[in-house]
């Protein structure tokens, strides 16, 4: 089946600092790519689609200008969040779909402490 | 808005015994229904979908079936392993959205673990 890596599987980052988080499709291609985050014991919370090329588009009380998404291919996103602090500390997951296809193939997620 | 409820665990079972994990659902449309499976260190895996109503998913022996009266869309297994030790998330997507092949946004339960012992 479809595989979806991400790097790095956990990160710890000083309060203030940026981290980038890779999304790679490896064997399709990803022509539109979702990004969440998962808190403890909570379910997935979908943050920002983005569709290859284009600018992502952002939920409802998603800040865009502290999770800068970008899709410049069609195997890779990142995310970077911006000047972190702990509140951010959480579980990001990637998910990346083809086009005309239904199914979304999920990253393993990447773990995010902010010290 | 959309919502998914489902049982929390972990749920611990012998190895053989039967599973059900319940999911409730809030909708306004006619939402496609799923289950996603994370094993230990993976990505989520679609397990199983329903696309309307009475329709049953099944695949390596979990069941579901779409249930509108009662908004509800059940995880069952007669007989569990040990490989089957995971999170389970149950999920729905807005039927009309999928169906168009376009954006479709998939709103997930908060999961539960099962942990199969021998």
């Amino acid at each position: 089946g479809a595989v979806v890596s991400q790097h790095p599987s956990w990160v710890i980052c000083k309060s203030g600092t940026s981290v980038k988080i890779e999304c790679r499709s490896l064997d399709f291609q990803a022509t539109t790519m979702f990004w969440y985050r998962q808190f403890p014991k909570q379910s997935l919370m979908l943050m920002a689609t983005s569709n290859e090329g284009s600018k992502a588009t952002y939920e409802q009380g998603v800040e865009k200008d502290k999770f800068l998404i970008n899709h410049a291919s069609l195997t890779l996103s990142t995310l970077t969040v911006t000047s972190a602090h702990p509140e951010d500390s959480s579980f990001y997951i990637c998910s990346a779909k083809d086009r005309g296809l239904f199914e979304q193939y999920f990253g393993p997620g990447t773990r995010l402490t902010v010290t | 808005g959309d919502s998914v409820t489902q049982m929390e665990g972990p749920v611990t079972l012998s190895e053989e015994a039967f599973l059900t994990i319940n999911c409730t659902y809030t909708a306004t449309g006619y939402p496609s229904l799923f289950w996603y499976v994370q094993y230990p260190g993976e990505g989520l895996q679609l397990l199983l979908k329903a696309t309307k109503a009475d329709d049953k998913g099944s695949n390596k022996g979990f069941e579901a079936t779409y249930r509108k009266e009662t908004t509800s869309f059940h995880l069952e297994k007669g007989s569990v392993q040990v490989s089957d030790s995971a999170v389970y998330f149950c999920a729905l997507s807005d039927s009309e959205i999928f169906h168009s092949g376009g954006y479709q946004k998939v709103t997930f339960g908060t999961g539960t673990k099962l942990q199969v012992i021998p």
